[in-house]
């Protein structure tokens, strides 16, 4: 079957580091998007991987191993307008996304 | 026009009443995608479109119909509403549907249906 997991929910301190995963099964692999979703509003691109690797673009990274089905995003230097709800999407076979639930990362002062 | 709008913002509609929510594109993306996002769970496709004059199925298109007659339209119709369908609407829109472009996403519809 097809699934995406992450966390529900994390919570992070202002200016620290968070990763926030994401695990996959599909029934094809074209690569992998990360949204940001404020409360309220419509999902923003992050950042798309589709080779091993990390792919670094500002304070944002994110991280992709194939073999292992396996996403991170990682935020540097968190800020307050960093809370929002971060989501995984996965390109299938067809080319259609499927994706994950999202993880509502709350930033504390 | 910039990006991708929809309307209305939000709407309260009765049990078998049809309504159809509109989404509009200004960036000449040829695929365009309606989804359905629910507390809890992913966004779910409703029904896409790889090019004008062309539609298909996503995950979930029991009690939806589109069309695409033309680049920037592409609006969603609810035949006879049912409290299941009570969900926030997501419109957007990709250069392709057959290759690894972003999706840019309108400001969603708030939909109840009573």
């Amino acid at each position: 079957g097809q699934n995406i997991d992450q966390p529900t929910e994390m919570t992070a301190t202002e200016g620290a580091i968070v990763q926030i995963n994401c695990t996959y099964q599909t029934s094809g692999f074209n690569g992998l998007f990360w949204y940001q979703q404020h409360a309220g509003e419509a999902p923003t691109f992050l950042s798309y991987n589709v080779l091993d690797g990390l792919e670094e673009k500002g304070r944002f990274s994110s991280f992709l191993s194939r073999s292992k089905g396996y996403s991170y995003l990682l935020l540097k230097e968190l800020q307050m307008k960093d809370s929002a709800s971060y989501l995984c999407a996965v390109i299938e076979s067809n080319y259609q996304l499927i994706w994950g639930a999202g993880t509502k990362l709350i930033i504390k002062p | 026009i910039a990006g991708i709008t929809q309307a209305p913002t939000s709407q309260i509609l009765a049990a078998g009443r049809r309504m159809t929510l509109r989404c509009t594109q200004d960036m000449r993306h040829n695929a365009m995608y309606w989804y359905r996002q629910d507390l809890g769970l992913g966004l779910r496709l409703i029904h896409y479109s790889n090019t004008a004059g062309t539609t298909g199925k996503g995950e979930v298109p029991d009690g939806y119909s589109v069309s695409r007659a033309n680049t920037d339209d592409f609006p969603l119709t609810l035949a006879s509403a049912v409290p299941s369908q009570t969900s926030v609407y997501f419109c957007a829109s990709s250069d392709s549907g057959d290759s690894y472009n972003e999706q840019f996403f309108g400001p969603g519809t708030r939909l109840t249906v009573l």
